[in-house]
């Protein structure tokens, strides 16, 4: 069984502070994609990074950066100098192929982080 | 534009109305998911359809049917809405490794 936990359920920074959004995860593949989306207060659901389980190179977006380790089993994202814009529910998720293959993917969220970043 | 079209966007029903949520992407994708999202509980896997002909049962498929029409669509039916299916209903479809939402629809039931 697949499973994503987000400890941090709410986390309140002042602008221009980092912060730092923790993700684990729990899987008995070796092969998975790990995943991060933005839930602004609109509503969308928007894609930010998807990795991939054999790269464990640490990604750097513009102020976004996120930090993969397979020995803690970890995938988490850090804001640098956020932003107003920033203030979101962020979610984790985890996507495992089905045994064989067969084109599905069950891909599995944790609960979300609410930052809220402060002017 | 590609993407994931989801109708209505806000539907208020009475315990044992039914409704039909409707989902159609363009992507050209096999898999489609609907999920729900209730506060404090992230995004919930309701049916996914791997293929077209196909359909099967995620997390929390009990009062719930869907329908994969053809490979664009897959709809979500509510046979006899109860208030525990006030949520917000998300549509999926998954192509290059990355899920792709629909809007989402408000659904309300009193």
């Amino acid at each position: 069984a697949q499973k994503v936990t987000q400890a941090q359920t709410e986390i309140s920074v002042v602008e221009k502070e980092d912060v730092t959004l923790d993700c684990v995860y729990e899987t008995r593949d070796t092969t998975y994609y790990l995943f991060w989306y933005k839930q602004p207060p609109s509503g969308e659901l928007v894609f930010l990074i998807r990795r991939n389980s054999f790269d464990e190179q640490n990604e750097i977006s513009g102020r976004y950066s996120w930090n993969f380790q397979k020995s803690t089993s970890s995938f988490n994202f850090t804001i640098t100098a956020s932003q107003v814009v920033d203030s979101a529910v962020y979610f984790c998720a985890l996507s495992e192929a089905l045994q064989g293959g067969g084109g599905y993917q069950k891909v599995t969220f944790g609960t979300g982080t609410k930052l809220q970043v402060i002017p | 534009n590609a993407g994931v079209t989801q109708t209505p966007k806000f539907q208020v029903l009475k315990t044992g109305q039914s409704m039909t949520l409707q989902c159609a992407q363009d992507m050209n994708h096999n898999s489609m998911y609907w999920y729900r999202q209730d506060p404090g509980m992230g995004l919930r896997l309701i049916y996914y359809s791997a293929s077209e002909g196909t359909t099967d049962k995620g997390e929390v498929p009990n009062g719930y049917n869907v329908s994969r029409l053809n490979k664009r669509e897959f709809s979500l039916r509510l046979e006899s809405a109860a208030p525990s299916q006030t949520s917000v209903y998300f549509c999926a479809t998954l192509p290059r490794q990355k899920l792709f939402f629909g809007s989402g629809t408000q659904l309300s039931v009193l």
